[in-house]
């Protein structure tokens, strides 16, 4: 089955830095990648979708320069979360499926933890 | 918006009980899907529905897909400890290949 890995598992970074978090397809290409952000005890919220080359649509309420979101090549999208604060802090999920298809293939997460 | 809301948020059963989990909303999707959930982990896929009416089962799962599709159900038969988890509903609006989940069901079976 397809495999989707995310890179950190998890990080803890202080107030006002950046965290980037890496989200690979590494058996197929990923035409299109997915970034979800959950809250303890809460479902998971679309943040933005990324497709291959373009840049990023974003959900509404998400704000794209404190997000960056880079889908670079077919396997790999990176979620930059600038000048982190506290309130940032949350598990960060991707997924990634092909072109034309609805199946989503999901990482394993990343734990933020912003002091 | 595209709100999925889902019922109950919290279920907590013993072991060898039934349950229904319901997933609604007021939009329509041309597919939905059902994941579980585990601490500190992705959400894992289910099942996925696209026709109105349609029912799938997987086991002891039986998935619903409202003839509107704008709402489903997950009925579990038999519920064991395994069951355990957050359960997620997640619908695609028409047009698009995204995703929004639901406000989720948080399943505890007791031994």
């Amino acid at each position: 089955g397809a495999v989707v890995s995310q890179h950190p598992s998890w990080v803890i970074c202080k107030s006002g830095t950046s965290v980037k978090i890496e989200c690979r397809s590494l058996d197929f290409q990923a035409t299109t990648m997915f970034w979800y952000r959950q809250f303890p005890k809460q479902s998971l919220m679309l943040m933005a979708t990324s497709n291959e080359g373009s840049k990023a649509t974003y959900e509404q309420g998400v704000e794209k320069d404190k997000f960056l979101i880079n889908h670079a090549s077919l396997t790999l999208s990176t979620l930059t979360v600038t000048s982190a604060h506290p309130e940032d802090s949350s598990f960060y999920i991707c997924s990634a499926s092909l072109l034309g298809t609805d199946t989503q293939y999901f990482g394993p997460g990343t734990r933020l933890t912003v002091l | 918006t595209q709100l999925l809301e889902q019922s109950p948020q919290f279920l907590s059963i013993q072991e060898g009980e039934n349950l229904t989990v319901y997933c609604n909303s007021s939009s329509v999707f041309s597919s939905l899907q059902w994941y579980r959930q585990e601490p500190g982990e992705g959400p894992v896929l289910l099942v996925t529905v696209v026709t109105g009416g349609e029912v799938k089962k997987l086991k002891r799962l039986t998935f619903q897909f409202g003839d509107a599709r704008k709402d489903s159900s997950l009925h579990i038969t038999a519920a064991q400890t395994g069951d355990t988890g957050l359960y997620l509903c997640a619908g695609s609006p028409s047009g698009t290949y995204k995703y929004i989940f639901g406000t989720g069901t948080r399943l505890k079976v007791l031994a």
